[in-house]
């Protein structure tokens, strides 16, 4: 039974436009949502998070959005750049570890 | 500042063998979480240490074992390796326990 699951595999898109990925989770007592970004060969790279009591937290060009209702939150990248390209991962946290999704490969195209 | 570091980077054992891998965190964070990840899949929580504590298991069988020193380095071990133990093993140190930052993993091959 997957707690977190970001339904999409793959988003391609155009540089300059807006890269937006999927995250939707199924355990309420998750409390911190995170995105990381990792590239083949290397550890996942920190990149925003959201606690469960805020529904919107944006560093740059990455804004994270979380709708507590409807557990889903979604990462949207503006503009987007072709070193953008990479696997996204959510992560929830609760009592203890993170818990991830299983990935969305983003591909940024000049 | 050193991030995560993970040792050895590669690591090629045969089945029923153990081995050990190591990570040092973050200069001044005190907890250490270990995760496995294969391919296709994002990381599996197996373990977090938090003053040489152990504070959280993810499902994992007991040939899995952790330890985290005085200096909040780490240890993984497992014990009779199987062949779906060959994965991306990460580390990640964090002072909260929330936001955590990863080495660069530790690729193991059992053959």
């Amino acid at each position: 039974d997957q707690q977190v699951k970001q339904n999409s595999p793959s988003l391609s898109v155009q540089e300059g436009r807006i890269s937006i990925l999927n995250c939707d989770y199924t355990n309420s007592m998750f409390d911190y949502f995170l995105w990381y970004k990792k590239y083949p060969a290397e550890g996942p790279t920190f990149l925003i998070s959201i606690s469960s009591i805020k529904d919107k937290n944006e560093d740059g060009r990455f804004t994270v959005f979380l709708n507590k209702s409807a557990k889903h939150l979604s990462l949207h990248i503006v503009p987007s750049q072709p070193g953008d390209s990479a696997v996204y991962f959510c992560a929830a946290s609760g009592s203890w570890g993170l818990t991830f999704g299983k990935g969305t490969m983003l591909l940024v195209s000049p | 500042d050193a991030g995560v570091t993970q040792s050895p980077t590669h690591l090629i054992k045969t089945r029923g063998q153990h081995v050990t891998l190591r990570c040092s965190p973050i200069s001044g964070h005190k907890s250490v979480s270990w995760y496995q990840q294969v391919l296709g899949q994002g990381p599996q929580f197996i373990f977090q240490y938090y003053e040489k504590e152990e504070r959280g298991r993810g499902n994992f069988p007991d040939r899995f074992s952790a330890r985290q020193f005085p200096n909040y380095s780490s240890e993984l071990n497992v014990n009779a390796l199987l062949l779906g133990d060959s994965a991306l093993y990460l580390c990640a140190s964090s002072l909260a326990a929330a936001e955590q930052y990863f080495g660069p993993g530790t690729r193991l091959t059992v053959t």
